[in-house]
């Protein structure tokens, strides 16, 4: 069985400072993919990085990266000059080879504070 | 613009009453899928279709029920029986089963009274 763990509940960060948000995860399967979303207030879910487990560059998305770990299961995102916008509910997701059901985290709350 | 489409966003339901909630996509996407989500559970798997006439349970299928007549809808009657239907649920879909990358509706929160 597939498992996303977000072990940290809640973050605060000033804007314009960087935050890294945390992700460990657990699978058998050696093709597979990782993602963050992200929930905003208005609870639309929205795709902000996308990991495959094959490729040793992290993915960047503007000012998302992820810092991706494969031995370790590990998949961060760090998030640079944080913005008000930014604030939001972030989870981490976890899908595999042929079957493209995700397993997701429970999910962070970030807080930008102005 | 292409997109998936909830309705309605917001549902209020007697407690015994089956409903019905709407998905519909034009993004000819194959793949459809329905979560739940409850405060601190992240999103949890109810039902998922990889083709039109054809769907598969998830992790919580129980007081459920689904059906995909077209390949556009997919929607999602949550039974009497579900024990606990008050929380938000949102529908995705995918190119293919095969392609991990889902695309998220804006959701509709039922509250059961």
């Amino acid at each position: 069985a597939q498992t996303v763990t977000q072990s940290q509940p809640e973050m605060s960060v000033q804007e314009a400072e960087t935050v890294t948000l945390s992700c460990t995860y657990d699978t058998s399967e050696n093709n597979y993919y990782l993602f963050w979303y992200k929930q905003p207030p208005s609870r639309q879910m929205i795709l902000v990085i996308r990991q495959e487990a094959y490729k040793q560059q992290n993915a960047t998305e503007n000012r998302f990266s992820v810092n991706f770990q494969k031995a370790a299961k590990s998949f961060s995102l760090k998030i640079s000059d944080s913005q008000l916008g930014d604030t939001a509910m972030y989870f981490c997701a976890l899908g595999y080879g042929a079957n493209s059901k995700l397993t997701f985290g429970k999910g962070i709350t970030l807080s930008v504070r102005p | 613009d292409g997109g998936i489409t909830q309705s309605p966003k917001y549902l209020f339901r007697k407690e015994g009453q089956n409903v019905t909630l709407s998905c519909e996509q034009n993004l000819n996407h194959d793949a459809m899928y329905w979560y739940r989500q409850d405060p601190g559970q992240g999103l949890r798997l109810i039902y998922y279709s990889q083709i039109v006439n054809d769907f598969q349970k998830g992790d919580i299928a129980e007081g459920y029920s689904v059906s995909r007549e077209k390949k556009e809808s997919f929607p999602l009657t949550v039974t009497s029986a579900q024990k606990n239907p008050t929380a938000f649920y949102l529908c995705a879909s995918s190119i293919s089963i095969s392609y991990n990358e889902q695309f998220f509706g804006p959701g509709t929160r039922l509250t059961v009274l």
